[in-house]
């Protein structure tokens, strides 16, 4: 079963506005990632955050982590259409030290 | 930079042909993962691995195996092909870690059997 779920499943904006994507997940966790594929392309790591972390900053990216409601938030911020693209929250669990992907939202930012 | 390089982009192979897709990582991760990747379902996690000729079975092994001779090298081995085993491949490698560490992605092998 997904570990982690994204909303929405798909998301169409205009350049410079804002994207939010949004992660629920099942279980405690040690950590959630979040990753971009490119169409036809590998997935690339974007950010980790961790348990004890409520909030993490990497350039126009902001993420934030509810462990008490199980969920996360992706903020891109002034999206270019360079940032088309899906995007994946990714956790493991602390029973185990798989990595368990959700089925990805896609963004598509219009120029 | 980390580069996990997968041996061909696009594959296409007949039912019941024994299939070989090969990854290699240049930035000595000890653990190494192979994924599945299909519409709406996410990426799949099919055999890992954390050392030299070890490997534990992922959500999807059925149909599978691996092998792991080096460090740098991960081979998926599909032992007779079948039609729903078409999908995007995604090999990925990571470092050793108490918590899990980011994935590095190959370009994937996109795989038809006809």
């Amino acid at each position: 079963s997904q570990q982690g779920e994204e909303d929405p499943q798909a998301l169409s904006i205009q350049e410079g506005e804002n994207a939010t994507m949004n992660c629920s997940y099942k279980t405690s966790i040690n950590n959630l990632q979040w990753y971009r594929q490119n169409s036809g392309r590998g997935l690339v790591h974007l950010i980790l955050i961790r348990s004890n972390e409520r909030e993490k900053h990497s350039g126009r990216l902001r993420v934030t982590l509810d462990t008490s409601k199980k969920s996360s938030s992706l903020l891109i911020t002034a999206s270019r259409a360079a940032d088309t693209a899906s995007y994946f929250c990714a956790t493991d669990w602390t029973g185990g030290f798989k990595t368990i992907f959700g089925a990805g939202t896609r963004l598509f930012v219009k120029a | 930079d980390v580069k996990v390089t997968q041996s061909s982009r696009y594959l296409v192979k007949r039912t019941g042909e024994k299939v070989f897709l090969e990854c290699v990582q240049d930035m000595d991760h000890e653990n190494m993962f192979w994924y599945r990747q299909d519409p709406g379902l996410g990426l799949r996690l099919i055999y890992f691995s954390y050392d030299v000729k070890m490997k534990e079975k992922g959500d999807i092994p059925e149909g599978y195996s691996v092998s792991r001779e080096k460090k740098e090298r991960f081979s998926l081995i599909l032992e007779s092909a079948s039609t729903n085993q078409t999908s995007m491949y995604l090999c990925a490698s990571s470092s050793a870690g108490t918590d899990n560490q980011p994935q590095h992605f190959g370009d994937g092998t996109r795989l038809s059997i006809l």
